[in-house]
């Protein structure tokens, strides 16, 4: 079983449409949660983050995290054709794990016009 | 956050040849970077951290002779594929401390190698 698990879709909207990414992890020593979106061909582009459990937004997106249930999600508001990219989601332990991301396999994403 | 830059963003070598790739946190003093490798249609595994002024650590199952980090001041890493093999063709992305804190990182935009 991998330590983090995500859908790698393909997942494709229409344009307008509310978007939920997600993710599952079995590791409940993770402390933070990022999310990342990559384009074809380019590094991953930092999107959020969160420490711990809780609720952030940002604009048009949503990072929740429920270590209850060892599951985060990312919403995207209002999706656009310029969203369509590869989300990645990403988790680390703590200081004394620093660098070591566990990612997600990422989920592409397709807004269409 | 924190700005990475990476060079080149593609090569295409010979077998048997080594490639060098620069990276370098823009503005700001990265004195630990970090190595990724993504391979198609698959997630980014950490490859090794680069210690500014001391010995790179690598992850299990990183061959520590193959992928040379150099990290010779606080804004720049280098990793060296020696004698690659087309085993070795990747997307090698490098990463620093996000000014958000230690456990979230800054990406470059990445190096794809194409070894022939």
């Amino acid at each position: 079983q991998k330590e983090v698990e995500q859908d790698p879709g393909p997942l494709s909207v229409p344009e307008g449409a509310i978007v939920s990414l997600n993710c599952t992890y079995s590791n409940s020593a993770f402390q933070y949660f990022m999310w990342y979106r990559q384009y074809s061909r380019k590094g991953p582009e930092l999107l959020m983050y969160t420490y711990s459990s809780g609720n952030k937004e940002d604009g048009r997106f949503t990072a929740q995290v429920d270590k209850s249930s060892k599951y985060i999600s990312l919403f995207i508001r209002d999706s656009q054709p310029s969203d369509s990219a590869t989300y990645l989601c990403a988790m680390s332990h703590g200081s004394s794990n620093t660098g070591k991301l566990i990612f997600g396999q990422g989920t592409t994403l397709q807004v269409k016009p | 956050g924190a700005v990475v830059s990476q060079h080149p963003s593609r090569v295409i070598c010979k077998s048997g040849t080594s490639v060098k790739i620069e990276c370098r946190s823009l503005d700001f003093q990265a004195t630990t970077m970090f190595w990724y490798r993504q391979f198609p249609k698959q997630s980014l595994m950490l490859m090794a951290t680069s210690n500014e002024g001391s010995k790179a650590t690598y992850e299990q199952g990183v061959e520590k002779d193959k992928f040379l980090i150099n990290h010779a001041s606080l804004t720049l890493s280098t990793l060296t594929v020696t004698s690659a093999h087309p085993e070795d063709s990747s997307f090698y992305i490098c990463s620093a401390p996000d000014r958000a804190g230690a456990n979230v990182l800054t990406f470059g935009a990445g190096s794809r190698l194409t070894v022939l």
